[in-house]
């Protein structure tokens, strides 16, 4: 596709809830990123993935988060048992792969947990 | 640990006034940096980015921004600024070399006066 695109753009979730966040990259991108935005914040990293290898994961907050690009194209960022912190904006990037090349956000998922 | 800091959280400037919005990063390793803006309920927009070479880059919208390593900063500046202009701003720094996660700044949020 011409950007990245997340769905859905906007969730209410109610704690205890388990919610699944989509991304679909630029087509051909390698790389892909995960990010998570509280407000008033930056944005910041939650997990990597090379094609469909999850290469470092280390900015997931607790067990509860997960994600997959089991075919290294569309991800799913899933979080288990909604908390109230959890209410953020989830960012979805991606690049061609090398750190040299431009990393691209998509507009992003609005995650709010009540 | 790499961190970034904006130290402006906001910034009002009059429309055809000139702007700098200010950088500092700490990073082990030589970094790449980069300068993000986000409109309200928009995703990231790349507006430049410093890999190596020439420490004064030219961006999209009119934007640059100048590498001083001696003070570790990344400042971003435009000689006359829009109306349109109004939005948040993130500066970014990431690892050169292997993929690269971008560590954000807490972001300057840049208003316009008539």
């Amino acid at each position: 596709g011409a950007g990245v695109s997340q769905s859905p753009r906007y969730k209410v979730a109610k704690r205890g809830q388990d919610v699944a966040l989509r991304c679909d990259p630029i087509s051909g991108h390698v790389s892909l990123f995960w990010y998570q935005q509280a407000l008033g914040q930056g944005p910041e990293f939650l997990t990597y993935f090379q094609n469909e290898a999850q290469l470092d994961k280390s900015g997931l907050p607790s067990d509860r988060f997960f994600a997959e690009r089991p075919e290294g194209s569309v991800s799913t960022l899933k979080i288990q048992r909604t908390q109230q912190e959890d209410s953020a904006v989830y960012l979805c990037a991606s690049s061609q792969g090398n750190s040299g090349n431009t990393i691209y956000f998509g507009e992003g998922s609005w995650l709010t947990v009540v | 640990a790499q961190s970034v800091t904006q130290p402006d959280i906001h910034i009002t400037v009059s429309e055809g006034a000139s702007l700098e919005l200010r950088c500092n990063y700490s990073y082990g390793a030589t970094p790449y940096l980069f300068w993000y803006v986000q409109s309200p309920g928009q995703g990231l927009q790349l507006l430049l980015k410093y890999f190596s070479g020439d420490t004064l880059v030219q961006g999209i919208k009119g934007f640059e921004a100048e590498f001083k390593r001696s003070q570790s900063s990344f400042n971003l500046r435009k000689p006359s600024v829009h109306w349109s202009d109004a939005a948040e701003y993130f500066c970014a720094v990431g690892l050169a070399g292997g993929y690269s996660t971008l560590t954000f700044g807490k972001g300057t949020m840049l208003l316009v006066s008539p």
